[in-house]
């Protein structure tokens, strides 16, 4: 059964430093997502991409994160300065182009910031 | 007011029982409700998910949309323990794809042998 994919499934870095978040979506999927979950708390929208741009992104999504699909099958989030706050699981989620509204979620990158 | 809430739980149920699970919404735009399932420090896996007012049976799992109410619930019959996970409803405004889902917080179900 197709799944989505993340790497790593770990990181640490120093507050300031540049990470990037890598997805690999279902194959036939042409919407991807970005979700974050702080310890603890709900699992909230970050970004939606479609056809080679930003659909929608939320408060959080701002001037330090950007996304890119860099080739036909990855899909990554670089957060360029990170701070103690952006301490948390980082889904990727796709959905497909039949008009379902239904996401797959990949199992998520911890990422702790210290 | 949340756009969604969820009681938290955490709610321990015997094995076999019947659990309900609800969430409620104040946003109308909402049209699609799904209900994922989430393991310790893992992805959340979709369970179901419906459209219209109604019931909507997969096997042990029954989602129901009352839409008038702005209240969903997720029906689990005869429990499990590998059940235990925290179940999350999510929802979304527009129809197709390309749409940011909101969550609730999440209610941890534990099903004890």
């Amino acid at each position: 059964e197709p799944e989505v994919t993340q790497t790593p499934s770990h990181q640490v870095t120093q507050m300031g430093q540049e990470v990037i978040l890598r997805c690999v979506p279902i194959s036939n999927h042409l919407y991807f997502y970005w979700y974050r979950q702080i310890l603890g708390q709900k699992v909230e929208f970050l970004v939606s991409f479609y056809n080679n741009e930003i659909s929608e992104k939320s408060e959080i999504f701002d001037d330090q994160f950007s996304v890119e699909r860099p080739d036909g099958s990855n899909f990554t989030l670089k957060i360029r300065s990170t701070k103690l706050e952006d301490s948390a699981m980082y889904f990727c989620a796709s959905s497909g182009a039949s008009g379902s509204p239904t996401q797959y979620f990949g199992p998520g990158t911890r990422l702790l910031v210290l | 007011q949340k756009e969604v809430e969820q009681d938290p739980g955490p709610l321990s149920v015997p094995e076999g029982a019947i659990v309900s699970l609800n969430c409620t919404y104040s946003n109308s735009a909402f049209q699609y409700f799904m209900w994922y399932r989430q393991y310790s420090r893992k992805g959340p896996e979709l369970l179901m998910y419906t459209y219209s007012s109604g019931n909507k049976e997969d096997g042990r799992f029954t989602a129901q949309v009352d839409k008038s109410s702005k209240y969903i619930s997720l029906f689990i019959r005869d429990s499990q323990p590998s059940d235990s996970a925290t179940y999350l409803c999510a929802m979304s405004g527009l129809t197709g794809g390309g749409n940011k889902l909101t969550f609730g917080t999440g209610t941890q179900l534990k099903v004890e042998l």
